[in-house]
């Protein structure tokens, strides 16, 4: 079973639906959950950080871990062409120091116009 | 020069030269990390460098060399490779004490090709 599970996608969409993004992972000690953004030629850019269980807001952006059964989602609400990228989910088992990201595989998402 | 830069963005090289990769990060961060992206496949973790000092090596094939100079230069020196090392390679920082979550940046990476 690999650390990470993450659907590659292609998910295509029409410009102003909700977008749902998950991701599914086996490794109980992880605590810190992010959402990285990739577009086409650039490194990934870090939307949101989550710690243990919960919610987190920016914008049109929500976060959501659920602990017990090891499963983080992203949602996109009112979305847009330029938020078509590849999401990364990622997580570490702390917060501080020099640690690794583990990371799953990255959604390819279209927004049509 | 702002964030996290690589340098050359692009390299295509036979499979018995020798080359090197190269990351700065003008964010006066303490760590420094390298990842491997290959097509289908999540970011793997190569190898961590905090305060200069290498913390973790993930094995990673010898023909695969890491260098940290100073806490803003890291380098990954490449021999002998393998046409499956073909990927993009991308080196991050980010801050490396404190109990509070410490964001890694990342640079836009060297695709590399190997003929």
């Amino acid at each position: 079973q690999k650390e990470v599970e993450q659907d590659p996608g292609p998910l295509s969409v029409p410009e102003g639906a909700i977008v749902s993004l998950n991701c599914t992972y086996s490794n109980s000690a992880f605590q810190y959950f992010m959402w990285y953004r990739q577009y086409s030629r650039k490194g990934p850019e870090l939307l949101m950080y989550t710690y243990s269980s919960g919610n987190k807001e920016d914008g049109r952006f929500t976060a959501q871990v659920d602990k017990s059964s090891k499963y983080i989602s992203l949602f996109i609400r009112d979305s847009q062409p330029s938020d078509s990228a590849t999401y990364l989910c990622a997580m570490k088992r702390t917060g501080g120091g020099a640690d690794g990201l583990t990371f799953g595989k990255g959604t390819h998402l279209i927004i049509q116009p | 020069e702002t964030g996290v830069t690589q340098t050359p963005r692009h390299l295509v090289m036979g499979m018995t030269n020798k080359k090197s990769l190269k990351c700065e990060q003008h964010l006066g961060h303490n760590a420094m990390y390298w990842y491997k992206q290959s097509a289908k496949k999540p970011l793997e973790l190569m190898f961590v460098y905090s305060l200069e000092e290498r913390v973790e090596n993930n094995s990673v094939p010898s023909r695969f060399s890491p260098e940290c100079p100073n806490s803003s230069h890291l380098f990954l020196h490449l021999h002998t490779l393998q046409p499956e090392d073909s990927a993009l390679y991308l080196c991050a920082s980010s801050y490396s004490f404190g109990g509070d979550y410490n964001e890694q940046f990342f640079g836009p990476g060297t695709r590399l090709t190997v003929l």
